[in-house]
């Protein structure tokens, strides 16, 4: 029973475009959300995160999304760039250390 | 600052044999975890260790997995006997716990392993 679904196993835009990944949850636990980026042959790293008492967290061109009501978030990056491209996942954790993953969303921006 | 470290970056072994990964997390941080990424479970949680202790386990998938944690600075995985379907990327995180799991949990850059 996946708690977090990331329903887009792909995404391509253009450059200079918007690029919009969705995130899905079950567990209306989960208290906070966080995004990962992971570049080929290489671990995750962290993007940007949200607390469930906020709708919106902004850290330049990366923008998160909450809605509580729907359980669901999404991510906005604009302007795209290539460097962006790479494999996004979306977590969610509650009360405990235990953080949940989505299966990812693999970013490509066309130059 | 070295992030986290793991040994090797690539394992191929054949069924049966003994495997240990190994992971080395970052300087000061007092909490570690060990996943594991496949195509169809995604990123998944093994176990977990707060101040070199288990706190849980539960995701490891069978008794022929086992983790310890002599100390701050390193953690290894160990499979025996292992199975084809063991084969995955195997990543350690860290992070320094402070008010639960908001901290944000460091990655390294994986194993991955085969089993032939």
């Amino acid at each position: 029973d996946q708690q977090v679904k990331q329903n887009s196993p792909s995404l391509s835009v253009q450059e200079g475009r918007i690029s919009i990944l969705n995130c899905d949850y079950t567990n209306s636990m989960f208290d906070y959300f966080l995004w990962y980026k992971k570049y080929p042959a290489e671990g995750p790293t962290f993007l940007i995160s949200i607390s469930s008492i906020k709708d919106k967290n902004e850290d330049g061109r990366f923008t998160v999304f909450l809605n509580k009501s729907a359980k669901h978030l999404s991510l906005h990056i604009v302007p795209s760039q290539p460097g962006d491209s790479a494999v996004y996942f979306c977590a969610a954790g509650g009360s405990n250390y235990k953080l949940t993953f989505g299966k990812g969303t693999l970013l490509t921006v066309n130059p | 600052d070295a992030g986290v470290i793991q040994s090797p970056r690539h394992e191929v072994t054949e069924m049966g044999q003994e495997v240990t990964l190994r992971c080395k997390p970052i300087s000061g941080h007092n909490s570690l975890f060990w996943y594991r990424q496949t195509m169809m479970r995604g990123l998944e949680l093994l176990i977990y260790f707060n101040n070199n202790v288990p706190i849980d386990d539960s995701g490891m998938p069978e008794d022929r997995f086992s983790a310890k944690m002599p100390n701050a600075s390193f953690s290894t995985l160990k499979i025996q006997p292992s199975e084809p379907r063991d084969s995955a990327v195997y990543f350690c995180a860290s992070r320094h716990t402070t008010s639960g799991f908001t901290d944000t949990q460091y990655f390294g850059p994986g194993t991955r392993l085969t089993v032939l």
